[in-house]
């Protein structure tokens, strides 16, 4: 299947830094990527979703201006947490919808996932 | 409400057994369902897409009932290695955006 990649695949820093994480899709291009968030023992939760070429949609309650993304090319979507706080530690994983032609339906395939902690 | 609950379980199973659960959706809309697969630590895997006519991979076989707003999956001769958090995925609004459940564990013993 296509292959998702993210980088880092964790990252701890301080608390008011800045933290910029990549999603690639590897073997597909992909002009919608999403960005989800999971905090232990809890269900992926949708933060926004990101379109190459346009603003990203953002899910109720996601501060748009504290979670920066950027879609700049067809396999390459960014993910940038300001000013980083001990709450937003979590695992955020990103995933690449994939629309072979041919096809009627079409998947997503998810990335490995950041595991970011702020101390 | 949440948009698609799951017992979280733990099912707790000898090996070779047959484990079985559901997952409920409150969007009567919805309109594609997945199964995922979610290992510690790990990203989700796509398990299995759900028909409405019921589905069937080797050892996991998926229903959908649209009617009472469910899908359930069986998986039959449980291996070490399906354990695992099994998530529910509904895609409610054709715009592709996926809703999770918070997942079911199970747990298979030697």
């Amino acid at each position: 299947g296509a292959v998702v990649s993210q980088h880092p695949s964790w990252v701890i820093c301080k608390s008011g830094t800045s933290v910029k994480i990549e999603c690639r899709s590897l073997d597909f291009q992909a002009t919608t990527m999403f960005w989800y968030r999971q905090f232990p023992k809890q269900s992926l939760m949708l933060m926004a979703t990101s379109n190459e070429g346009s603003k990203a949609t953002y899910e109720q309650g996601v501060e748009k201006d504290k979670f920066l993304i950027n879609h700049a090319s067809l396999t390459l979507s960014t993910l940038t947490v300001t000013s980083a706080h001990p709450e937003d530690s979590s695992f955020y994983i990103c995933s690449a919808r994939d629309t072979p032609s041919g096809h009627s339906t079409d998947t997503q395939y998810f990335g490995p996932g950041t595991r970011l902690t702020v101390l | 409400r949440k948009e698609v609950e799951q017992d979280p379980g733990p099912f707790n199973v000898p090996e070779g057994a047959t484990v079985a659960f559901n997952c409920t959706y409150s969007n009567s809309a919805s309109q594609s369902f997945f199964w995922y697969r979610q290992d510690c630590r790990k990203e989700p895997k796509l398990l299995m897409s759900v028909y409405s006519s019921g589905n069937e991979d080797g050892r996991f076989t998926a229903q959908l009932n649209r009617a009472s707003q469910y899908i359930s999956l069986l998986i039959r001769d449980s291996k070490l290695s399906d354990s695992a958090t099994y998530l529910c995925v509904v895609n409610t609004l054709n715009d592709y955006k996926l809703s999770f459940g918070a997942g079911t564990t199970v747990t298979v013993r030697a």
